[in-house]
């Protein structure tokens, strides 16, 4: 069974200061893994997708790495508006449905 | 990049009637939708896969005969909440699958539906 673990569950930075998401993950193959912004109230935003280890992806102020094991979303500089959740699925196998972390709650204070 | 749309954004019943909503990929055909709910401050759950032209798969302990889903299009699908009840009260979000992006891996979400019932 795929397993999806984030950390911190919530992150609180000042503007300016950067840091990093962390999505570890155990799955049988790994055919992608996504990392997602939510609002709160909307649907997720996608962001980004890395298939294989040390891949990465940039975005603005945002970017994404990943290794065997797990990813990590860096957040360069970060501002207000960066605040959200930040979702982390992976797809393995077979399979089309991927497998949801719980989230980072992330605060970016002015 | 792929847009999804939800309609209703938000919804208010009354208990027992039954609600329904749709979810569309606007510019691309998606075979595949999903439909998840998400309570606060938790992670998605996903409630079952909708095939176009087939019959839903749902995940455990989802009741079908509750939550009807209809993929009668590439670019429609609909969920139907059928005498709801108070506890079924939630945010609800489609995603589709687009083929055309990187090998198809990516799904695309909708802005969600908030239900509420009374």
């Amino acid at each position: 069974e795929d397993q999806v673990t984030q950390s911190p569950e919530a992150l609180r930075l000042q503007e300016g200061e950067s840091s990093s998401l962390n999505c570890s993950y155990t799955v049988s193959g790994l055919r992608g893994l996504f990392w997602y912004r939510q609002d709160p109230g909307k649907g997720p935003e996608f962001l980004f997708t890395l298939y294989s280890a040390g891949e990465e992806k940039e975005k603005e102020r945002l970017k994404a790495t990943l290794t065997k094991k797990e990813s990590f979303l860096h957040i360069t500089a970060p501002k207000p508006e960066d605040s959200a959740t930040y979702l982390c699925a992976v797809r393995s196998g077979g399979s089309y449905i991927p497998t949801f972390g719980r989230g980072t709650s992330l605060i970016v204070h002015p | 990049g792929a847009v999804v749309s939800q309609h209703p954004s938000r919804v208010i019943c009354k208990s027992g009637t039954s609600v329904k909503i749709e979810c569309r990929s606007l510019d691309f055909q998606a075979t595949t939708m999903f439909w998840y709910r998400q309570f606060p401050k938790k992670s998605l759950m996903l409630m079952a896969t909708s095939n176009e032209g087939s019959k839903a798969t749902y995940e455990q302990g989802v009741e079908k005969d509750k939550f009807l889903i209809n993929h009668a299009s590439l670019t429609l699908s609909t969920l139907t909440v059928t005498s709801a009840h108070p506890e079924d009260s939630s945010f609800y979000i489609c995603s589709a699958r687009s083929p055309g992006t990187s090998g198809g891996n990516e799904q695309f979400f909708g802005p969600g539906t908030r239900l509420t019932v009374l």
